[in-house]
């Protein structure tokens, strides 16, 4: 019962890097996201994909781009790493993305860029 | 745009007793949902308890209940007789009801300290 995989748990970039987070779910979710979480900041949106072949930006998209390579899979990429993207990665996955539905998450990506 | 606030960055109660997390909330929307999110050190997000906006009776799951006052809009999560498995990262959140695939907002936490 994997629910939702992210790979890796934990990177550390130089700055200029570029590198892929990978999220795949087995829940048949139409939804699923990417936020960041930073302390004190809480969980901020970076994108999301409210159904396959459908993106849309979040609240700090900047530096970043995605892909719904299809249902299962939802990736992140940071095409030339900053200090300032040093953070925890959150993927999560839902079945519609509206009502009450709970989100599953995953259990996250440490990402240190020095 | 919605947001979400959390005025108490770090709170901490003695085990057995109660605490109250505070949640308030900013939106010209009537309806809506809310819900309270917990972090334990494990990293792990789990979906605490959920309350939709044009329901009146609070949202209650176990020891964890909610004061939800629309007018204030305020949300604030009770629990009763904590454990020290409470202790963890709470998240208030929100969603539209009206925006059709609408992600959640949260607020910025309270970190929950459970004393032995």
């Amino acid at each position: 019962n994997a629910g939702v995989t992210q790979t890796p748990k934990f990177q550390v970039l130089k700055t200029g890097q570029s590198m892929t987070l990978q999220c795949a779910q087995d829940m048949n979710h139409n939804s699923m996201y990417w936020y960041r979480q930073d302390p004190g900041m809480g969980l901020r949106l970076i994108y999301y994909s409210a159904s396959e072949g459908t993106t849309d930006k979040g609240e700090v998209p900047n530096g970043y781009n995605v892909s719904r390579l299809n249902k299962r899979e939802f990736s992140l990429r940071l095409e030339s790493a900053a200090p300032s993207q040093t953070s925890v990665y959150f993927c999560a996955s839902s079945v519609s993305g509206t009502g009450n539905e709970k989100l599953f998450f995953g259990s996250g990506t440490q990402l240190s860029v020095l | 745009a919605q947001t979400v606030t959390q005025s108490q960055p770090e709170m901490s109660v003695q085990e057995a007793e109660t605490v109250t997390l505070s949640c308030t909330y900013d939106t010209s929307e009537s309806d809506y949902y809310l819900f309270w999110y917990k972090q334990p050190p494990s990293r792990q997000m789990i979906l605490v308890i959920r309350q939709e906006a044009y329901k009146q009776q609070n949202a209650t799951e176990n020891r964890f209940s909610v004061n939800f006052q629309k007018a204030a809009k305020s949300f604030s999560l009770k629990i009763s007789d904590s454990q020290l498995g409470d202790a963890a990262m709470y998240f208030c959140a929100y969603r539209s009801l009206y925006s059709g695939n609408t992600p959640l907002v949260f607020g910025k936490g309270t970190r929950l300290s459970v004393i032995a």
